[in-house]
């Protein structure tokens, strides 16, 4: 069964900290793979996708994924953690539909605390 | 970059009556959505894709009886959940796909809403 996992329910770093969140994924076929950051009040906005090629994605806002086949994981990272990073991440696997989108399967989501 | 919207952005009803849930999407059209589902401190539930001209494709185990889907054009899709029952009370959260430059598709999100049955 196709299924997403994010081990960590919250996070809590200082500002200026380095981060890793972490995310496993089931999937029968090469997955195209999601981070999306939710912020209180806002949509869900797309931080970096990974679909085939270079193993090291870089997104918006400093954030960087690596997908790692043999773990099956697609880790999500940022060098220095600002005030703003402050909200919910989710991972995401894709399944490509023939009308050109995907269809997501969510992990649980990680809720990421910023200290000042 | 491209907006998706939803309306009401909070809602709160009686037991036994129906709440509509729009999605539009502001500067796109958008032959296809998606419904989710998002219950406190879990992930999103895919409910049913939204087709314009034709009839949801709901995932298992989601009433479509229970949740109306109407995409009626090419930027409004509807959710309307009849006779609401307390256990309804979620987060509902629509998306969008636009299709850009290359031919890739990215989703848009909404902003959700949040739905309290009494």
């Amino acid at each position: 069964a196709q299924s997403v996992t994010q081990p960590d329910i919250h996070i809590t770093v200082s500002e200026g900290a380095s981060l890793e969140l972490r995310c496993n994924y089931s999937y029968g076929a090469t997955p195209y793979l999601f981070w999306y950051v939710q912020s209180p009040g806002q949509g869900l906005q797309l931080l970096l996708k990974y679909f085939s090629g270079d193993t090291l994605v870089q997104g918006i806002k400093g954030f960087e994924a690596e997908f790692k086949r043999s773990q099956s994981s697609f880790n999500l990272r940022k060098p220095s953690v600002h005030w703003s990073d402050a909200a919910e991440y989710f991972c995401a696997v894709g399944r490509f539909l023939t009308s050109g989108t995907y269809k997501y399967i969510f992990g649980t989501g990680t809720r990421l605390k910023v200290l000042a | 970059g491209a907006v998706v919207s939803q309306h009401p952005s909070w809602v709160i009803c009686k037991s036994g009556t129906s709440v509509k849930i729009e999605c539009r999407s502001l500067d796109f059209q958008a032959t296809t959505m998606f419904w989710y589902r998002q219950f406190p401190k879990q992930s999103l539930m895919l409910m049913a894709t939204s087709n314009e001209g034709s009839k949801a494709t709901y995932e298992q185990g989601v009433e479509k009886d229970k949740f109306l889907i109407n995409h009626a054009s090419l930027t409004l899709s509807t959710l309307t959940v009849t006779s609401a029952h307390p256990e309804d009370s979620s987060f509902y959260i629509c998306s969008a796909p636009r299709r850009l430059a290359g031919g890739e598709s990215e989703q848009f999100f909404g902003p959700g809403t949040r739905l309290t049955v009494l």
